[in-house]
């Protein structure tokens, strides 16, 4: 299957701070890659899907880029609302399954 | 406004099998969509446990589960289920039911979630 690596596994930043989360792929996905928010007690949010796309409804301080193996997800003023755990996901075939990240912590 | 919900026993026994439903209201499942389910193990990320479409004339499943695992949809009720067998203190997990952004098959995200269904195996 396909190994997908996030880090850091947590990341302390203020608000207003740009922050950037990385995911890796263990083989190419192409651009089939998700980006999910996940807050406790909550169901997972999509935020970004097919590596850059946004997800309608979420704020435009959220954005995607990467292809292949690498990706990022960036916040470019971050809010005391995205204290969550971040999640990529690759799609890329089904026969290796989907896979997730281990997940990114965000503290504010 | 689509919505899926979980249910299912929150507690099942070591080598017994687990049974979840999800049910889907706002759209009848039989129309299109692949059909998710996923798990979370306490304090660790999430794991995807396989896919149905429509009525269930496609599927897939997540290889290291794919023995123990069968997706049956009981469209009457508009309904899609988990039966996970031989389970074990390994399979004790937050269980979501979920939703593929596209209405055909294909490769997307997860665009809609259930609230989730919390399942302990336990004697």
């Amino acid at each position: 299957d396909i190994q997908m690596t996030q880090s850091p596994s947590t990341l302390s930043a203020s608000v207003g701070d740009r922050v950037t989360i990385t995911c890796r792929a263990s083989q190419s996905v192409s651009s089939y890659l998700a980006w999910y928010q996940h807050k406790p007690g909550k169901a997972p949010n999509l935020l970004i899907y097919d590596a850059s796309h946004l997800e309608t409804g979420v704020p435009s301080r959220f954005s995607g880029s990467g292809s292949g193996t690498e990706f990022t997800l960036t916040i470019s003023s971050l809010q005391p609302d995205d204290l969550a755990t971040y999640y990529c996901q690759q799609y890329y075939s089904h026969s290796n399954g989907w896979t997730f990240g281990q997940g990114t912590k965000v503290e504010i | 406004q689509v919505q899926l919900q979980e249910s299912g026993p929150g507690l099942v026994k070591p080598s017994e099998t687990l049974s979840l439903t999800c049910t889907v209201s706002g759209y009848s499942l039989s129309r299109g969509y692949y059909w998710v389910w996923i798990r979370q193990p306490p304090g660790k990320g999430l794991e995807w446990i396989g896919s149905i479409y429509q009525s269930g004339s496609t599927f897939y499943y997540n290889p290291s589960l794919k023995s123990r695992v069968t997706m049956p949809v009981d469209t009457s009720k508009n309904q899609f289920s988990l039966r996970l067998s031989s389970v074990a203190a390994a399979d004790t997990a937050l269980y979501y039911c979920a939703r593929d952004r596209l209405p055909h098959p294909g490769k997307t995200a997860f665009d809609l979630w259930g609230q989730g269904t919390m399942v302990t195996v336990s004697s």
